[in-house]
């Protein structure tokens, strides 16, 4: 089955502990993206990546980092989380290229963080 | 810089009445738009895109939106809702060059009045 994967899907974590979300994908696609949901605000971009160490900053990029050392994988870093940073963290994946069949982005299940 | 805008952050309409929508997006050039729609605990589906093709769009689940390039209007339709339409829906937008960047609206949570 086609899908985007994230792990884990719900963490408490404390001011300042590094966490890790994983996010992985198994349909082969280019790019990769983070967003963060939060109440009265939406969805806004964390980072992207276009494919294989190619990341770039979305609208919301500072206190997170990324890497995209395989196609498949994804991961967002919290390297020094603050309790601003609670909040729904959603991964998604989509072909690379632009045109109507590209631009359809997957999005995986969620992760709900909350940091205290 | 792009941006949309959802007039409207909750909607209730009644079984079998229209949906209406709206998202009104800023850009200097016509961008590629979409519609995304949450259930419950969900992850976000995709609707519908518009990527500079036909200005109306069809999409799953009997919607449709309308690309207005004069009214910078992307507004999402259905002719009768349904109980399982409740949801919350999202519009964004991507440029169609330059960046790879995406931009989502705040979101309007529909409900369905039995």
């Amino acid at each position: 089955e086609a899908q985007v994967t994230q792990n884990p899907r719900y963490l408490i974590t404390v001011t300042g502990k590094k966490l890790t979300v994983t996010c992985s994908q198994n349909m082969n696609h280019e790019y990769m993206s983070w967003y963060r949901q939060d109440p009265g605000l939406g969805l806004r971009q964390i980072y992207y990546s276009m494919n294989v160490e190619v990341t770039d900053k979305g609208d919301v990029p500072e206190g997170y980092k990324v890497s995209r050392k395989e196609k498949r994988n994804f991961p967002l870093i919290l390297e020094s989380p603050s309790p601003n940073q609670t909040s729904l963290y959603f991964c998604a994946s989509k072909i690379s290229g632009t045109g109507l069949l590209q631009e359809t982005q997957y999005f995986g299940p969620g992760t709900r963080l909350l940091v205290l | 810089a792009q941006s949309v805008t959802q007039l409207g952050s909750h909607v209730s309409v009644s079984e079998g009445a229209l949906v209406l929508l709206r998202c009104n997006y800023s850009s200097s050039v016509p961008p590629y738009l979409f519609w995304y729609v949450q259930y419950p605990n969900q992850g976000l589906q995709l609707l519908l895109k518009y990527t500079s093709a036909a200005t109306l769009v069809k999409g799953i689940n009997g919607f449709e939106a309308e690309f207005k390039k004069s009214e910078t209007s992307f507004h999402l339709t259905k002719p009768s809702a349904h109980m399982r339409d409740a949801a919350e829906y999202f519009c964004a937008v991507r440029a169609t060059s330059g960046t790879y960047k995406y931009i989502f609206g705040t979101g309007t949570r529909l409900k369905v009045l039995a």
